[in-house]
């Protein structure tokens, strides 16, 4: 059964600090990674997207990492700003005779105080 | 202004009612998508159209319909079928099928 699954599930750190969120999958045919933002009560924004010959990928302060032989992603966020505050998915596309299945990880929720 | 656009933001519902969320676009996308978010699991795909009068259920289509008259509108109806209707409901919208899928705001609907 295809699942993505990411830790923690919450997150509390200081403004200016650097965390790291996980996403591990087991989805297969693997054909790429995103890493969403979704702020509460809005819908998701995508943040990187990542293929399967890609092992970094920077957006700003935040940078994705994917090694496709362990089948697991990462999300560092440096210099953490009060609006970083949000939930982080992983969502995993597999390909299928379809083209088009997707698979969300459940999120990591980021707290980021003053 | 171009993007997804989703009405209202909150719905409440007496149970047993239909009801319809709207899900509008402008970005000329052919592929278009709902989901359902519950607290603590991943988004759940419904239905997904990719092109004008064509639709596919998703994963979890029971309980709900929806239409693709025209390009730019796909909206779901929620009927008295679906048992747990309580939810955040999110529309998304892409070029073709496999391409980057862009989100609207969202619809959270509560049935009382």
């Amino acid at each position: 059964k295809n699942q993505v699954e990411q830790s923690p599930q919450s997150l509390i750190i200081l403004e200016g600090k650097n965390c790291t969120l996980q996403c591990n999958y087991t989805v297969s045919p693997f054909s790429n990674l995103r890493w969403y933002k979704q702020d509460t009560g809005r819908g998701p924004v995508s943040l990187t997207i990542m293929t399967f010959s890609e092992n970094t990928k920077s957006n700003g302060r935040y940078t994705a990492t994917l090694d496709a032989d362990t089948k697991q992603s990462s999300l560092h966020i440096t210099a953490s700003q009060l609006s970083d505050s949000a939930s982080y998915i992983c969502v995993v596309r597999t390909l299928t005779g379809g083209g088009n299945k997707l698979t969300f990880g459940t999120g990591t929720q980021l707290k980021v105080e003053l | 202004d171009g993007g997804i656009t989703q009405s209202p933001k909150y719905l409440f519902r007496k149970e047993g009612q239909n009801v319809t969320l709207s899900c509008e676009q402008n970005l000329n996308h052919d592929a278009m998508y709902w989901y359902r978010q519950d607290p603590g699991q991943g988004l759940r795909l419904i239905y997904y159209s990719q092109i004008v009068n064509d639709f596919q259920k998703g994963d979890i289509a029971e309980g709900y319909s929806v239409s693709r008259e025209k390009k730019e509108s796909f909206p779901l109806t929620v009927t008295s079928a679906q048992k747990n209707p309580t939810a955040f409901y999110l529309c998304a919208s892409s070029i073709a099928l496999p391409d980057t899928q862009y989100f609207g705001p969202g619809t959270r609907l509560t049935v009382l």
